[in-house]
Formats: structure tokens, sequence, C-alpha cells
């Protein structure tokens, strides 16, 4: 299955600083972007997503940045705090007819030191 | 609030033995997913259900079979357990009703044990 490449693995930020994930991806099929957030113990939750048709989507602290002609997308999380360290995952999905493709990139591990 | 439940957290079986874990959803998805959470290897879809009695392999099904007898319940079931598939399991469910973003929901996981 065609991947989705995310990076870093790990990332460590002061608080207040800005969080960078980056992710690529090769099936121009997607047409879906979501991001997750999944905290040790709990399962992934959707945090904010994006359509390839848009170039930036932002909600609260968090924005995706949209490049449709180099197939990559990205996460930043503004003035990071303690409680945004998790694991981030980005993806990619599309949807018709039964058939099903979703992606996930490997993670990010995210910590925020105070 | 949606809800995507899990019937154990934390499981230890034995090499050979049949395990079932079973899945619940309370949002009547028609579409039902099971994956595995492995370090640096992310999320691996097993298999995948968009209706009752429907099924279609993953990316990873081998030593795999699943069961969707009812919308609401999707079970993930291990023929004969072997180490390698120690692991976090998630189930999740999608909504496809054609908003603005297509939600997929996770359960808590099952982190499965294998001697």
């Amino acid at each position: 299955q065609q991947q989705v490449k995310q990076s870093p693995q790990s990332l460590i930020v002061q608080k207040g600083g800005i969080s960078i994930i980056n992710c690529a991806y090769e099936n121009t099929a997607f047409d879906y972007f979501p991001w997750y957030q999944q905290f040790p113990g709990k399962g992934p939750a959707l945090l904010i997503a994006i359509r390839p048709d848009v170039s930036e989507k932002k909600e609260g602290r968090f924005t995706i940045s949209f490049n449709k002609s180099a197939k990559q997308f990205s996460l930043h999380i503004m003035d990071s705090q303690p409680g945004d360290s998790a694991t981030y995952f980005c993806a990619g999905y599309s949807w018709g007819a039964g058939s099903y493709q979703l992606t996930f990139g490997k993670g990010t591990k995210l910590s925020v030191i105070p | 609030d949606v809800k995507v439940t899990q019937s154990s957290r934390y499981l230890v079986k034995r090499t050979g033995e049949k395990v079932f874990l079973e899945c619940v959803q309370d949002m009547d998805h028609e579409n039902m997913f099971w994956y595995r959470q492995d370090p640096g290897l992310g999320l691996r879809l097993i298999y995948f259900s968009y209706d009752v009695k429907m099924k279609e392999k993953g990316d990873i099904p081998e030593g795999y079979s699943v069961s969707r007898e009812k919308k609401e319940r999707f079970s993930l079931i291990l023929e004969s357990a072997s180490t390698n598939q120690t692991s976090m399991y998630l189930c999740a469910s999608i909504d496809t009703s054609g908003g603005a973003t297509d939600t997929q929901y996770f359960g808590p996981g099952t982190r499965l044990t294998v001697l």
C-alpha cells in the first residue's frame, strides 16, 4: 500500500513554542487528510482534517498547511502546552463505492516541556 | 456523545489459543475497522466491514478473521494466537454520511499479550 511518510518520529518543544510535524503522501486518490491525537492508554481521536482543495485550515492553536503540488501537508501547534504531549498521526483517506483507503503515518511523539 | 467500546482493555493469552476481540459502536455506523498498533509501525489495517456480513481484507489480514452479524458489533478473531500477534488492537467506526468530515471514531484499544 502506498505510504504516508511522517517526520519527525519524536519532537521535544518548550512550552509556548511551535510544534511542526510533516507528512508526505504518494496516493493522489486521497481526498481527505486527517490528523489524529493519541494519549497513552487511549485510542486515537480526530484532531483536525483538511481536503485537498484548501491550502490551510486553522482550528484554535492547530493549523494544517497543505501543498497539493508537492503532495505534502503539515500540522502546526502554536503556543504548545504540556497537555499537547501525545502521539500525533497523519493519514490519507479516500472512500467510495465500498472501496476504502486509509493510510496512516507512523506517528510523532510530541513532548512539550515546561 | 459517540462511543466505540471494546470488550477488554488488557488480555493475556497463550500460543495456540483462539482469541475473540469484540467491538461495539452505538452510532449506527455502517463501516467498522480493526487495526493493530505497534511501536514504529503506526496503525495497520487488518480488516474492515462496510455492512452486516460484509468484510474486506486490509493490509495485514493473515492470521485473523472477522465477524459482523449485527450492525453495531464487529469481532476480530485470532484463530490460533501466536507471539507475533502481541499488540494493541484498535477498533474504529466511521461516519460517511457525507458531511464535511468523515470522522473515524476509535475505541480505547485492547492490549493483547500472547505468551
